[in-house]
C-alpha cells in the first residue's frame, strides 16, 4: 500500500536559518505530492503541491520537488520565520485508484522558530 | 468566500454513546471528505463523498458512517464509541473541477473525547 515518512520531530530553528524537512514515498501509482501545514487549533492548510516527477511546488518562500528516482519531496525554506512555527505533513494521493482525494499522510514535523 | 465549517468544534461523550458530526463545505463544492487525526495514529483517511454518494472509505470498522446531502453538507456518525475514538476529526471539501489539482480545504475539526 501507499506509505510516506518523513523526518521526526519536533525541529528547533532560529530565525532565518535554513529549512529541510525530508519526506520519502511509497506508492502503487504516479502519486501527486503534497505539503500541508497546521497551525495551533486550526485545521490543516495547503501548502504546496507537485503533480508530476521533477514538478518543483512553491509558496510562501517554501519549495519541494517531486523525485521520482529518489521517492521523495523535501520541504525546503531558505529563510524561516517565527511565523513558520506550525506543524508540517508531507501526504500523496495515488491517482490508480481513481480519485484524488483519499490522501496518505506522513505523521507530522513541528517545526519551532525562535527569534 | 465562507470556508469549510464543522460543528461542534468541541464533544464530550461517555463509551457506548454515539455521536454526530457535522461539515459545511465551501459553497460549490462537491467532494466532501473526513480524516481522523490523533497522537499516535497521525492522520488517517475515513471516507469521501460526492453527490451524495460514497466513493471512497478507509480502513475503519462499520460503528463509523456517514453521509452526504443534496446541498453537499455532510454529517459523519460514530456508534458504541470507544476510549480510542478520542481524536480531532477533520473534514476536507474540493471542487473537483479538475480532479488531480484541485486541492482539499480542511475546516479547523471536531475535538472528540470519549470517557
Amino acid at each position: 500500500g501507499n506509505s510516506v515518512t518523513q523526518m521526526e520531530g519536533p525541529v528547533t530553528l532560529s530565525e532565518e536559518a535554513f529549512l529541510t524537512i525530508n519526506c520519502t514515498y511509497t506508492a502503487t501509482g504516479y502519486p501527486s505530492l503534497f505539503w500541508y501545514v497546521q497551525y495551533p487549533g486550526e485545521g490543516l492548510q495547503l501548502l504546496l503541491k507537485a503533480t508530476k516527477a521533477d514538478d518543483k511546488g512553491s509558496n510562501k518562500g517554501f519549495e519541494a520537488t517531486y523525485r521520482k528516482e529518489t521517492t521523495s519531496f523535501h520541504l525546503e525554506k531558505g529563510s524561516v520565520q517565527v511565523s513558520d512555527s506550525a506543524v508540517y505533513f508531507c501526504a500523496l494521493s495515488d491517482r490508480s485508484g481513481g480519485s484524488n482525494y483519499k490522501l496518505t499522510f506522513g505523521k507530522g514535523t513541528l517545526l519551532t522558530v525562535n527569534p | 468566500k465562507a470556508g469549510v465549517t464543522q460543528t461542534p468544534r468541541y464533544l464530550i461523550k461517555t463509551r457506548g454513546q454515539q455521536v454526530t458530526l457535522s461539515c459545511s463545505p465551501i459553497s460549490g463544492h462537491r467532494s466532501v471528505s473526513w480524516y481522523q487525526q490523533t497522537p499516535g495514529q497521525g492522520l488517517q483517511f475515513l471516507f469521501e463523498y460526492f453527490s451524495e454518494t460514497q466513493r471512497n472509505k478507509g480502513n475503519f470498522p462499520g460503528r463509523f458512517s456517514g453521509r452526504q446531502f443534496s446541498n453537499s453538507r455532510s454529517e459523519m456518525n460514530v456508534s458504541t464509541l470507544e476510549l480510542g475514538d478520542s481524536a480531532l476529526y477533520l473534514c476536507a471539501s474540493s471542487l473537483l473541477g479538475d480532479r488531480h489539482n484541485s486541492p482539499l480545504h480542511f475546516g479547523n475539526g471536531t475535538r472528540l473525547t470519549v470517557t
